[in-house]
């Protein structure tokens, strides 16, 4: 299995900031994931984060509100840009082991509250 | 079209009873995978147990298994003997395998069952 350790584990900002989350894996991986949970919902994948490449986002996100960095194979960091309260959700940062049956681990989550 | 369906927003079974979680899927990859999630109240995402497209016999994990009906398209979680810990929300996700293209690896989700365990 994969430890991921995810930070910060909450937070509550002003609309109009910046929050950067933190996600580092005790393993190399090589794609990484990051997904919001909004209150009350299901999660939903906001980008694919590949080492080396680009970012891949999902249709309704955008790098300029959500940018990844991907500085090697067991860190990634995920901003919540120029934030509104709508974006006041849980974040979650997931790896698998790269096999395709293989299951999906995850983060504690970050629960961001803006207000 | 929903590629996860879960119908039941929440259901309720008394302790040491045996629940079933409904989940059916859409897809027409012949390649894919079932995965049920458990999220409790502090919001991390615990790994239950998982189904292969290809795979002839139901999973099973402890107290999970995985009622698999390939020609209905249905994935339903079977918890037995039910415990006051598994008062949560239970997420059934797919991963596509050939259509996955850049996002392959990604998880689709349902949109979740909340399960109350009464003692």
């Amino acid at each position: 299995s994969a430890v991921i350790s995810q930070k910060p584990s909450r937070d509550i900002c002003q609309r109009g900031t910046s929050l950067t989350i933190q996600c580092q894996v005790d393993s190399q991986v090589t794609m990484m994931f990051w997904y919001r949970q909004q209150p009350g919902q299901s999660l939903t994948l906001i980008a694919t984060a590949n080492q080396g490449s680009e970012a891949t986002y999902e249709s309704g996100f955008v790098i300029d509100k959500f940018p990844i960095s991907r500085p090697n194979l067991t860190f990634s960091t995920l901003t919540v840009s120029n934030m509104s309260p709508e974006d006041s959700s849980i974040y979650l940062c997931s790896v698998d082991r790269g096999q395709f049956l293989s299951e999906a681990f995850f983060g504690q989550g970050t629960r961001l509250t803006v207000v | 079209a929903q590629k996860i369906t879960q119908t039941q927003p929440g259901m309720f079974v008394q302790e040491k009873e045996a629940v079933t979680l409904d989940c059916t899927y859409d897809t027409s990859d012949p390649s894919y995978g079932l995965f049920w999630y458990k999220q409790p109240s502090s919001g991390e995402m615990i790994f239950l147990i998982y189904q292969g497209s290809y795979d002839q016999q139901n999973a099973t994990e402890g107290r999970y298994s995985l009622n698999f009906q390939k020609a209905r398209k249905s994935a339903n979680l079977v918890i037995s003997a039910s415990q006051l810990g598994d008062s949560a929300m239970y997420f059934c996700a797919m991963r596509e395998g050939l259509s996955g293209g850049t996002s392959y690896g990604k998880l689709t989700f349902g949109q979740g069952t909340i399960l109350t365990v009464h003692p």
